[in-house]
């Protein structure tokens, strides 16, 4: 147990709708990363918070959104839900900011888009 | 565009084996590379190398890096049944983090 938990486990929705995906960091990490990790393009970085703020921007589409809170637990928007958007989707955190530093991933929270 | 390629893609071994999983990038401004394991749900992390030629030991796991060739190796020794996982290597770089397609290593008893 990396101490990172998500929620839900499992979400299935149909497509054009929108889904929240939440993210509790381990205790005293300040940095939360968000990952998307699907068959056909293997795991691919979303987007990273540090103390609320956004630090870095990966491969996220414009349909996506995140924000951290002033707890530091981090939620995922996803809308407009594609068919192409059904993947398991990781959140990981750190205690410090992108550089240098290991994170540890919570179990992810699988999306099916029907 | 920055990448990250693993070799192999798929490995099958035998119990007391040792493996060399491969992982070679061309990015911009890199950082770190960083090596995970995943079984059935999230990775889990193994190494992170920032420097050339300082190899990282865990137990039976190795990895070092080669900043001028651009490539990193993780040797797994008397391999284990659950040694069994996908390995994934990250590059992390301009703010962005890459990750391989992963190499799937089954080790049979």
């Amino acid at each position: 147990d990396s101490g990172v938990t998500q929620t839900p486990k499992h979400l299935i929705t149909a497509t054009g709708q929108r889904v929240t995906l939440r993210c509790s960091p381990r205790s005293g990490d300040l940095s939360v990363y968000w990952y998307q990790q699907s068959l056909d393009q293997g795991l691919q970085f979303l987007i990273q918070y540090y103390n609320g703020e956004e630090r870095a921007k990966g491969n996220i589409l414009e349909r996506f959104s995140a924000q951290q809170f002033p707890d530091l637990h981090s939620e995922l928007n996803l809308s407009s839900l594609e068919l192409g958007d059904s993947a398991l989707y990781f959140c990981a955190s750190s205690a410090r900011d992108f550089i240098y530093n290991e994170q540890f991933f919570g179990p992810g929270t699988r999306l099916t888009v029907l | 565009e920055d990448k990250v390629v693993q070799s192999p893609l798929s490995l099958v071994v035998h119990e007391g084996d040792t493996v060399t999983l491969n992982c070679s990038y061309e990015v911009t401004n890199f950082r770190s590379l960083l090596w995970y394991k995943q079984e059935k749900k999230a990775p889990t992390f193994l190494f992170m190398l920032t420097s050339s030629g300082i190899e990282k030991k865990s137990g039976r796991l190795s990895s070092i890096l080669d900043k001028k060739e651009l490539f990193s190796i993780l040797n797994i020794t008397a391999t284990q049944t659950g040694d069994s996982a996908v390995y994934l290597c990250a590059v992390e770089a301009n703010n962005d983090m890459r990750f391989g397609a992963g190499t799937r290593l089954t080790v049979k008893p």
